[in-house]
């Protein structure tokens, strides 16, 4: 998985207690993204990051945020989990050039909100 | 935001090709791209066609697109058991550089 690790692999959780998952990675790329994959609707993107501090919203960003304090990790909250955020959660990073940004993966996290 | 179109099955037996289709809609996507992804694992990029390409090979697998339709396909030669997945095809969004627009998988099912 390109040198990214994602833990916890698999979280159990209890609606209204913060969750935070994490994405690792060994590649010193710059952008860093965070994605929910959910059936029926492919991967949604949650949020991204171009660099340290640096971050933006992404399609479904309500109710996530994020931090990125070092290059290698980059933090998804939930602040107070939902079961509408019940999903896999997969991190991918990149080094785009002006025209190609090709995405690497990690292997995911699933996480349960009852 | 743009709008990736798959249909969510195709079926073929072993040893034919298979056809997995794509429509996009951002006609100023420059790469568009195609990924795999196996049970339990996370999305494994196959392969990538820049927008003045009409055509990209590589071993099994064969990318045709065709800009002024918005149309992209992934073509399996030989289909094998192990080419069992879901297939996500997925353009830039907004800036390029901002993320993936994926759209909704196309399961690929092997009949023996």
């Amino acid at each position: 998985d390109a040198g990214i690790t994602q833990s916890p692999r698999h979280k159990v959780t209890e609606t209204g207690t913060p969750v935070t998952l994490r994405c690792h990675q060994t590649e010193n790329h710059r952008y860093m993204y965070w994605y929910r994959q959910d059936p029926g609707h492919g991967l949604r993107l949650i949020h991204y990051s171009y660099g340290v501090k640096d971050t933006d919203k992404g399609e479904v960003s309500d109710g996530y945020s994020v931090s990125r304090s070092k290059t290698e990790d980059f933090l998804l909250t939930l602040e107070s989990a939902t079961s509408s955020q019940t999903s896999v959660y997969f991190c991918a990073i990149s080094e785009p050039t002006e025209y190609k940004n090709i995405q690497y993966f990690g292997a995911g996290t699933r996480l349960s909100v009852l | 935001g743009e709008d990736v179109e798959q249909s969510l099955f195709l079926s073929v037996r072993e040893g034919d090709s298979s056809v997995i289709n794509c429509t996009y809609t951002d006609s100023s996507s420059t790469y568009l791209y195609w990924y795999k992804q196996e049970p339990g694992a996370g999305l494994q990029l196959l392969t990538y066609i820049f927008s003045n390409m009409d055509m990209k090979q590589d071993q099994r697998l064969t990318v045709l697109l065709n800009k002024k339709d918005k149309h992209l396909s992934l073509r399996i030669a030989d289909t094998q058991t192990g080419d069992s997945a879901i297939y996500f095809c997925a353009e830039p969004e907004g800036g390029g550089a901002d993320g993936l627009t994926f759209g909704k998988g196309t399961h690929l099912i092997i009949q023996p």
